[in-house]
């Protein structure tokens, strides 16, 4: 049973377009949502987290929305630039200190020239 | 560099056999994750130890085991190893105990068996 849901595999946007990724979870429990990106052959890096009783957290060039009605966030990127390339993953927890956290498969975001 | 280092970078072993990764945190960071990525998977949350103790546990097979030592680096030891083993693991870090907290991940190590 998928917890986190990311159900575009890839996602192809031109560079200086506005780049925007889904995510959608089924477990009401999540207090906590974080996005990490990963580039080939390295480890995921931390982008942005949003706490469920805010709907919106900004840093720089991402924002991430949460719809909690609709088990939904969002991750936009504005503007795409090359470097964005990457896979990005979602992932929820709760916010005990033994809460495990659940990522989604990824989605693969092609910034094209 | 995120600061965190995990030995071997890559591991081929056979069926059956038994191997120990082994991950170094980043300097202050008391909380190790482990997450294992297979073809087509997410990263797979497999257990977590806090400053030694184990704090949560995922999808981990009994075959696997953990620990986290005393200077706080910490070995995941896969036994019994089977082709569906083969994947990368990934260790990652955090200076306090919540999966919440922003965690640091080293480079991996790409485990496959024959």
């Amino acid at each position: 049973d998928q917890q986190v849901k990311q159900n575009s595999p890839s996602l192809s946007v031109q560079e200086g377009r506005i780049s925007i990724l889904n995510c959608d979870y089924t477990n009401s429990m999540f207090d906590y949502f974080l996005w990490y990106k990963k580039y080939p052959a390295e480890g995921p890096t931390f982008l942005i987290s949003i706490s469920s009783i805010k709907d919106k957290n900004e840093d720089g060039r991402f924002t991430v929305f949460l719809n909690k009605s609709a088990k939904h966030l969002s991750l936009h990127i504005v503007p795409s630039q090359p470097g964005d390339s990457a896979v990005y993953f979602c992932a929820a927890s709760g916010v005990n200190r033994d809460d495990k956290i659940i990522f989604g498969k990824g989605t693969r975001l092609h910034i094209l020239p | 560099d995120s600061g965190v280092t995990q030995t071997p970078k890559h591991l081929i072993t056979a069926t059956g056999q038994r191997v120990t990764l082994r991950c170094s945190p980043r300097s202050g960071d008391l909380s190790v994750y482990w997450y294992q990525q297979s073809l087509d998977q997410g990263l797979q949350f497999l257990i977590q130890y806090y400053n030694g103790e184990e704090r949560a546990k995922g999808n981990i097979l009994e075959r696997f085991s953990a620990q986290q030592f005393p200077d706080l680096h910490s070995e995941l030891n896969l036994s019994s190893l089977e082709l569906g083993d083969s994947a990368l693991y990934f260790c990652a870090s955090s200076v306090d105990g919540g999966s919440f907290y922003e965690q640091y991940f080293g480079p991996g190590t790409r485990l496959t068996v024959t």
